[in-house]
């Protein structure tokens, strides 16, 4: 089976630089995705992925260590619109089930 | 270009009803998930469907729960009887083909009264 951990909550000030870990077990691991969820709403598409080593994307990066089943998720320049729960998720397989963690509620604060 | 279409939003039902929630894939896209979320839990996958076959069913409790993926129309998860524990977010995602990223609809909020 799988297990994936991240912590439960985060707090963080406006224009601060917030990381979210998220540690891994699996097998047949086929890529690491982070998306993002606002109470209520839809999960959307924040990073994938599936080689070793930093994805950035505007003020969001994501890195992978496979050997090591270790993802983190970096956030830049905090607004507050980026108050909301981030999962993280491991692809296994050779489908695109996902197996999600139980989520990081971060808090951005003034 | 619509987005994973699900309804309905909100869904009320008594004990011992049946809850019909549906799916409709963005467009081009032929594999359906369907995953449920209870209150502070994570999403936990529930089936994944190709068009008119179920190819993972692993996540689906053994006994009230279905799902279809018809060749003409939305993806059906239906659950009867419904019973309190039943009362989740459950959410649909589709893909456009296997190793891909999910999108995600808005959800069903089932309630069970």
């Amino acid at each position: 089976g799988q297990n994936i951990d991240q912590p439960t909550e985060m707090t963080a000030t406006e224009g601060a630089i917030v990381q979210i870990n998220c540690t891994y077990q699996t097998s047949g691991f086929n890529g690491l995705f982070w998306y993002q969820q606002h109470a209520g709403e839809a999960p959307t598409f924040l990073s994938y992925n599936v080689l070793d080593g930093l994805e950035e994307k505007g003020r969001f990066s994501s890195f992978l260590s496979r050997s090591k089943g270790y993802s983190y998720l970096l956030l830049k320049e905090l607004q507050m619109k980026d108050s909301a729960s981030y999962l993280c998720a491991v692809g296994t397989g050779t489908a695109s089930k996902l197996t999600f963690g139980t989520g990081t509620r971060l808090q951005v604060t003034l | 270009n619509a987005g994973v279409m699900q309804n309905p939003r909100h869904l009320v039902r008594r004990r011992g009803q049946e809850a019909r929630l549906r799916c409709s894939p963005m467009k081009g896209h032929s594999h359906v998930y369907w995953y449920r979320q209870l209150p502070e839990e994570g999403l936990k996958f529930m089936v994944y469907l190709q068009k008119e076959n179920i190819i993972d069913e692993s996540g689906m409790p053994k006994e009230r729960f279905s799902a279809e993926f018809p060749k003409e129309g939305p993806s059906i998860l239906r659950i009867q009887q419904v019973v309190r524990g039943d009362s989740a977010a459950y959410f649909c995602a589709s893909s456009p083909g296997a190793l891909n990223k999910l999108f995600f609809g808005s959800g069903t909020q089932l309630s069970v009264l």
